[in-house]
């Protein structure tokens, strides 16, 4: 089975930080992606990759960034964390077949 | 224009039978895929169908009509634990998946 881990399950970061969230898959996928989930919101792209050191951006990029050194890494960067941040963000893989695998989440709260 | 709809909200009866429709419209066509999600956790894969027709696997079954540009999930003998978010899914012209906003299914005792 494909796994996909997030770094951190909770967080709680205050207004102006920099925050990092990473995500490794253990499968080689070459498409990652990095969504928010908002209620009544659905999931929204924020950006997606792929291939190493490519990112393309999706729906709303504004106020991340993304990196990609490494295949099996996917890091979703907060250049200075505001209040609207607060959400949840799913990282994803993408199979052969088209489907996802998504890590179990990371809750942001940012104070 | 690409787009994924579904009922926002449902309710349902323990032991009781429940459909939720997902009509979709994208360039080409590879597939749909369902979805779950419990609040909050992660969605997780539950089905995909690439040829019409019906597909079942235990409670679950997935119908697709391509001709339609429709599928449902049909789910059966609902227990408490399914009580959860529903999310259609299918690729569009550059194989990302394009998501429904998901139904939410509320099961009652």
């Amino acid at each position: 089975d494909v796994k996909v881990t997030q770094s951190s399950r909770y967080l709680v970061k205050r207004t102006g930080e920099k925050v990092f969230l990473e995500c490794v898959q253990d499968m080689d996928h070459e498409n990652m992606f990095w969504y928010r989930q908002d209620p009544g919101l659905g999931l929204r792209l924020i950006y997606f990759s792929y291939d190493v050191k490519m990112k393309e951006k999706g729906d709303i990029p504004e106020g991340y960034s993304v990196s990609r050194e490494k295949k099996e890494r996917f890091s979703l960067i907060l250049e200075s964390a505001s209040t609207n941040q607060t959400s949840m963000y799913l990282c994803a893989t993408q199979h052969p077949n088209y489907g996802y695998t998504f890590g179990s989440g990371t809750r942001l709260t940012v104070v | 224009g690409q787009n994924i709809d579904q009922p926002t909200e449902m309710t349902a009866t323990e032991g009781a039978i429940v459909q939720i429709n997902c009509t979709y419209q994208t360039s080409g066509f590879n597939g749909l895929f369902w979805y779950q999600q419990h609040a909050g956790e992660a969605p997780t894969f539950l089905s995909y169908n690439v040829l019409d027709g019906l597909e079942e696997k235990g409670r679950f079954s997935s119908f697709l009509s391509r001709s339609k540009g429709y599928s449902y999930l049909l789910l059966k003998e609902l227990q408490m634990k399914d009580s959860a978010s529903y999310l259609c899914a299918a690729p569009d012209s550059n194989y990302q998946l394009i998501w429904g906003a998901g139904t939410k299914l509320i099961i009652k005792p």
